[in-house]
């Protein structure tokens, strides 16, 4: 079945600094892409959704890159301030199912 | 406002006592999700329900039960609660595969 590899596990980088954090995956039907924020002892939130049909989408301080054809899915933060000091997850779903596969989450900390 | 309450927020119990987490949405989502997220780690499946009374085990279902008798309700159940299930627990909507799951705020269960 599909396996999701997220890395790295901890990241930490200065204020102002660009981040990136990757996931993998294996199965080639997977079509429905999803970034969470975890702050501590909080829920997740959505950060973004990513479809199978395209291949960047911009938020408010970051970009999800899908390079379809590697597989692989990347969470860019540019210029990292303070609150974005969080756990992040990945989460894979294929077409055919409401089944999520989670990466294992990367825990980053912006330094001052 | 679109929202998943989960009640309790915390719980403590004594091992061998029988546990009840609630969960529910106003948003008629059919499929609904309960996760276990142990510190510094990414969500396991407990279980996934995709409508009243039809529930599919996750990847970690021993030790846990659900119930869904309502579309907005989903339950789980420990029955004779074990010191290894202290973990916090995470209930989650989707209303179509090509949607986010929306989390709850997430109940925190410790079993003494």
């Amino acid at each position: 079945g599909e396996q999701v590899e997220q890395r790295p596990p901890h990241l930490s980088v200065r204020e102002g600094d660009s981040a990136v954090i990757t996931c993998t995956y294996t199965d080639p039907n997977s079509y429905y892409f999803f970034w969470y924020k975890q702050e501590p002892g909080a829920s997740l939130q959505l950060l973004m959704k990513v479809f199978s049909s395209t291949e960047i989408n911009e938020g408010q301080g970051f970009t999800v890159l899908l390079n379809k054809k590697d597989k692989r899915l990347s969470l860019n933060l540019t210029a990292a301030h303070p609150g974005d000091s969080a756990a992040y997850f990945c989460a894979v779903s294929a077409n055919s199912n409401y089944q999520l596969i989670w990466g294992s989450g990367t825990k980053l900390i912006i330094k001052p | 406002d679109m929202k998943v309450t989960q009640m309790p927020r915390y719980l403590i119990k004594r091992m061998g006592e029988n546990v009840l987490l609630e969960c529910g949405q106003d948003m008629s989502h059919e499929t609904m999700y309960w996760y276990r997220q142990d510190p510094g780690l990414g969500l396991q499946l407990i279980y996934i329900s995709y409508d009243v009374d039809s529930n599919s085990e996750g990847d970690i279902p021993k030790g846990y039960r659900v119930s869904r008798k309502k579309r907005e309700h989903f339950s789980l159940i420990l029955d004779s609660a074990k010191t290894n299930q202290t973990s916090v627990y995470f209930c989650a909507s989707i209303r179509d595969r090509n949607q986010a799951p929306l989390f709850g705020e997430g109940t925190r269960l410790s079993v003494l």
